[in-house]
């Protein structure tokens, strides 16, 4: 089984500055990989799929890369609203997994 | 708009049972393979279970199979799961979810509208 280990796990930052969450794989998932974000008291929300690709109504501010074991979600200018818990997510070994989240906050 | 609404979650002594359903509105659900994913209190989101779309397969997590059982309506657009020997560690919010890709069978495995939840709790 992939074990998905994102990091940090709680990061603290001022609006306007450059987000980078880090999610690493035990093993290769190819591209395999979206990301989510989880407001309090809400359902995770798909924001990234296939590493990269932004999922329908997303703001272009988020933004993935990586491939193989290494990933990043890049939010280009952090907003109030983007406190959240953010988790990733892989498809690409049975079965299918999550990580145990980045706490985003605002400072 | 997709809408997802769940139903049917509650308390439960350990062994017992319940079902869980999911309302579909919005878009082709016939077409769509759909799946519950479950999150215990303070932890990530966990698959549990899909089913593809088309219908033509099932899937479960080693630690439901056996014991759960996915199925659905699709003359009333709805999505069930049966639980049954329920466990303490089963206690969870349990969400509905949707695949993205039409016709997905078998299923993509990710999820990208989902329901506000339904929470279970397996407790004495």
């Amino acid at each position: 089984e992939i074990v998905l280990t994102q990091s940090p796990a709680t990061l603290s930052l001022s609006p306007g500055e450059r987000v980078a969450l880090s999610c690493r794989a035990s093993q290769s998932v190819r591209t395999y990989l979206a990301w989510y974000q989880q407001k309090p008291g809400q359902a995770p929300r798909l924001l990234i799929y296939d590493a990269s690709n932004r999922a329908t109504g997303i703001p272009a501010r988020f933004s993935g890369s990586g491939s193989g074991t290494d990933f990043t979600l890049t939010i280009s200018s952090l907003e109030p609203e983007d406190v959240a818990v953010y988790y990733c997510q892989q498809r690409s070994t049975w079965p299918p997994g999550f990580g145990q989240g980045t706490r985003l906050q605002i400072k | 708009e997709v809408q997802l609404l769940e139903s049917g979650g509650g308390l439960v002594q350990p062994g017992g049972s319940l079902r869980l359903s999911c309302v579909a509105s919005g878009f082709t659900f016939s077409s769509y393979a759909m799946s519950w994913v479950r999150q215990a209190p303070g932890k990530g989101p966990e698959w549990v279970s899909s089913f593809s779309g088309g219908g033509a397969g099932t899937y479960y997590a080693d630690s439901v199979k056996g014991r759960f059982t996915i199925s659905r309506d699709i003359s009333k657009n709805t999505l069930f799961l049966q639980m049954n020997s329920l466990r303490a560690e089963d206690t969870a919010v349990y969400y509905c979810a949707k695949d993205p890709i039409l016709g997905a069978s078998p299923p993509t495995f990710y999820f990208d509208s989902w329901g506000q939840g339904t929470l279970v709790t397996v407790s004495s």
